[in-house]
């Protein structure tokens, strides 16, 4: 079964730290991967695809197949960073999305 | 504003009562998606629309649940005999339609639906 998997429920680090995010998938298929931002009182809105290789706002994602993950990092966190965190998957047949659980990241000043 | 917008934004009923949502697409965005929403979990799959064709649906859309999209354009979703482990925050959203992954899945406030 297609599944994604993030680990960490909360992560807290300091203003400038590195920042990581978990994703892990189950997916035999050629997958695609985004990450899912929700700021408080904001809808939720696409961060980023896997497919596109860009930075936004600092933050990037590669797709590593042979671990079957897609980690979100950033070098330098900002307080504005802060916020809940998904990862989602699509699958080859198919245009629905599978989200994992979801990262709270607190950035602490 | 001209993105995905659901009504009503909350909703508290008895259980066994009816409830319908209502989602409005960004417009000429031709598929539409419906997932759910409980605490401390990501959003879950329930259906989704090319334009009026509904064309996939989750397991957890029990017989209780209906969708619609009856001109392409905006969708309601139905329970009926509302049941408790209803309650979760119901998430709407569109896409332009576009090929592969550049199908960009935009999100609406979503319908917190509470069930007493």
């Amino acid at each position: 079964a297609q599944r994604v998997t993030q680990p960490e429920k909360l992560l807290s680090v300091f203003k400038g730290a590195p920042v990581e995010l978990k994703c892990n998938y189950s997916y035999s298929g050629s997958p695609e991967l985004f990450w899912y931002v929700q700021y408080s009182r904001q809808r939720l809105q696409l961060l980023l695809r896997h497919i596109s290789r860009e930075s936004i706002k600092g933050f990037t994602a590669d797709l590593n197949k042979g671990e079957t993950s897609f980690h979100l990092k950033k070098p330098f966190a900002q307080e504005e960073d802060s916020a809940m965190y998904y990862c989602a998957l699509r699958v080859d047949s198919s245009y629905k999305l599978i989200f994992g659980s979801g990262t709270r990241l607190l950035v602490r000043p | 504003d001209t993105g995905v917008s659901q009504n009503p934004r909350h909703k508290i009923t008895k259980r066994g009562q009816n409830v319908t949502f209502r989602c409005d697409p960004i417009s000429e965005h031709n598929r539409l998606y419906w997932y759910r929403q409980t605490l401390g979990q990501g959003p879950e799959f329930l259906t989704y629309f090319q334009n009026e064709a509904q064309l996939e649906k989750s397991r957890l859309l029990s017989d209780r649940f209906s969708a619609e999209r009856p001109k392409g354009s905006f969708s309601t979703l139905e329970i009926q005999r509302t049941e408790q482990g209803d309650s979760a925050m119901y998430l709407c959203a569109s896409s332009p339609g576009l090929r592969g992954s550049t199908d960009t899945q935009y999100f609406g406030p979503g319908t917190r639906l509470t069930v007493l």
